[in-house]
């Protein structure tokens, strides 16, 4: 199973780029990595989907390095709007032979004024 | 127009009582999940169907029962409620195109309070 690590939380303040890396050793071959964020309340929200090197959308980047065994979100010049939890996550394969996505704990980004 | 909704947003019973949730989506995705989100964020699959035909079946209780009229529904029931069943539980769906991971589409939760 291709476990996720994450940063539990990390503070920030606004108009800085937040990196968050997160860690998945045991990525498979067909695996993609997507990033999700989570407000209050709210369910999560897609951010940016990859598999290698660099994607990046008006929202955010993702930077994956040749071995695939890691990843960074990266968050340019954030608000206090982007004050939320974010989880990375890859592939998981489950006993049916289908796949679905598996979520870690996640990181809590709190962003200050 | 909301792409996920579920209802209800918030639900609080007793235990031992039966309740249901429901969940549609207008996406015209193939697949549908349930999400259980605990008190302390984890978010763990527990079912997951493909064009009304169930394809995951996580490790959950056999009070929990999914159903899926069509391919746009997908409603969750609960029998003999627990208070360890108090949780926000969260609808999901996608468009499945295998092998990718395609991305979820999520509901806002209902949020179940057992007393």
């Amino acid at each position: 199973l291709a476990k996720t690590t994450q940063p539990i939380s990390m503070d920030s303040y606004e108009g800085q780029e937040v990196n968050i890396t997160c860690s998945h050793n045991n990525i498979a071959t067909n695996d993609y990595i997507t990033w999700y964020q989570q407000f209050p309340s709210q369910g999560p929200r897609f951010i940016i989907q990859g598999y290698k090197t660099k994607v990046t959308n008006e929202v955010a980047s993702l930077f994956i390095p040749a071995d695939r065994k890691s990843s960074t979100l990266s968050l340019p010049r954030v608000s206090l709007s982007d004050t939320a939890v974010y989880y990375c996550l890859v592939g998981d394969s489950m006993d049916t032979g289908r796949r679905a996505l598996t979520f870690g704990s996640g990181t809590r980004l709190q962003v200050q004024p | 127009d909301t792409a996920v909704s579920q209802t209800p947003k918030y639900l609080v019973t007793q235990m031992g009582n039966d309740k249901s949730i429901k969940c549609e989506q207008n996406l015209g995705h193939d697949t549908m999940y349930w999400y259980k989100q605990d008190s302390k964020k984890f978010l763990k699959i527990m079912f997951s169907y493909n064009n009304k035909e169930l394809i995951i079946n996580e490790t959950v209780p056999n009070r929990f029962s999914p159903k899926s009229p069509d391919k746009a529904h997908l409603n969750l029931h609960i029998n003999s409620l627990e208070l360890g069943d108090s949780a926000v539980y969260f609808c999901a769906s996608s468009q499945d195109s295998w092998p990718y991971n395609s991305p979820l589409h999520f509901g806002n939760g209902t949020r179940l309070t057992v007393t």
